[in-house]
């Protein structure tokens, strides 16, 4: 059972159009991270929200944390070619004795042109 | 370096022989990770480490699998008896701490012929 479940898992669209990807969970996270992993790169961390409701911009890219710091979510607008690529949710659980990162199983977008 | 290191980036390997794989984190960070990422899939939580505490095994797959972690600092992962279903890339990354950001390498991609 994953702790961060992702939705949706694969996601094809048109350069040009607007998406948004979820990453939800039961449990209370003390911050989330989002990273995105190019072919033959590691993640590379995009931005950490860490304040319930706070929302972070990053060009084309909206990020926004839960009110309640259980779920977020990634919002791009008019999506490019160079968005292709793997995004994970990170975030270490708030509950007692959480002791490691958790990351999501990753939404695979491709942006075709 | 500035970076995670990760050695070798390619590692063609037998199936039944051992291979060893290297992580050296950035100088300071007190938590290792260690994934594995079959193609097209997200990352695997293998191995975690964190200062001086027990390492969290959870993730191990099987007993053919070892982790250690020297002086806190750099790491191996061990694979005995390598099976063709651990062809994948394994990543490893590293941290200040539980609440910060996960620097990764670029990975190693294993090959059991």
């Amino acid at each position: 059972t994953q702790l961060l479940e992702q939705s949706p898992q694969f996601l094809s669209i048109q350069e040009g159009e607007n998406l948004t990807v979820y990453c939800n969970s039961s449990s209370v996270f003390s911050s989330l991270q989002w990273y995105r992993q190019e072919p033959g790169e590691g993640p590379v961390l995009l931005v950490t929200v860490v304040t319930g409701g706070e929302v972070k911009k990053l060009k084309r890219l909206t990020f926004q944390f839960g009110d309640a710091r259980k779920d977020s979510s990634l919002h791009i607008t008019a999506a490019q070619p160079g968005d292709t690529g793997l995004y994970l949710c990170a975030g270490p659980p708030a509950f007692r004795g959480a002791q490691k990162l958790v990351f999501g199983q990753g939404t695979r977008l491709t942006i075709n042109p | 370096g500035a970076g995670v290191s990760q050695s070798p980036s390619n590692k063609v390997t037998e199936k039944g022989k051992d291979v060893e794989l290297r992580c050296d984190p950035i100088s300071g960070h007190t938590a290792l990770y260690w994934y594995r990422q079959s193609l097209g899939q997200g990352l695997e939580f293998l191995i975690y480490f964190q200062g001086n505490s027990a390492p969290d095994k959870s993730g191990l797959p099987s007993d053919r699998f070892s982790a250690e972690r020297t002086g806190g600092s750099v790491s191996t992962l061990t694979i005995q008896r390598t099976q063709q279903e651990d062809s994948a890339v394994y990543l490893c990354a590293s941290s200040l701490d539980l609440n910060t950001e996960a620097f990764f390498g670029q990975g190693t991609r294993l090959t059991v012929v």
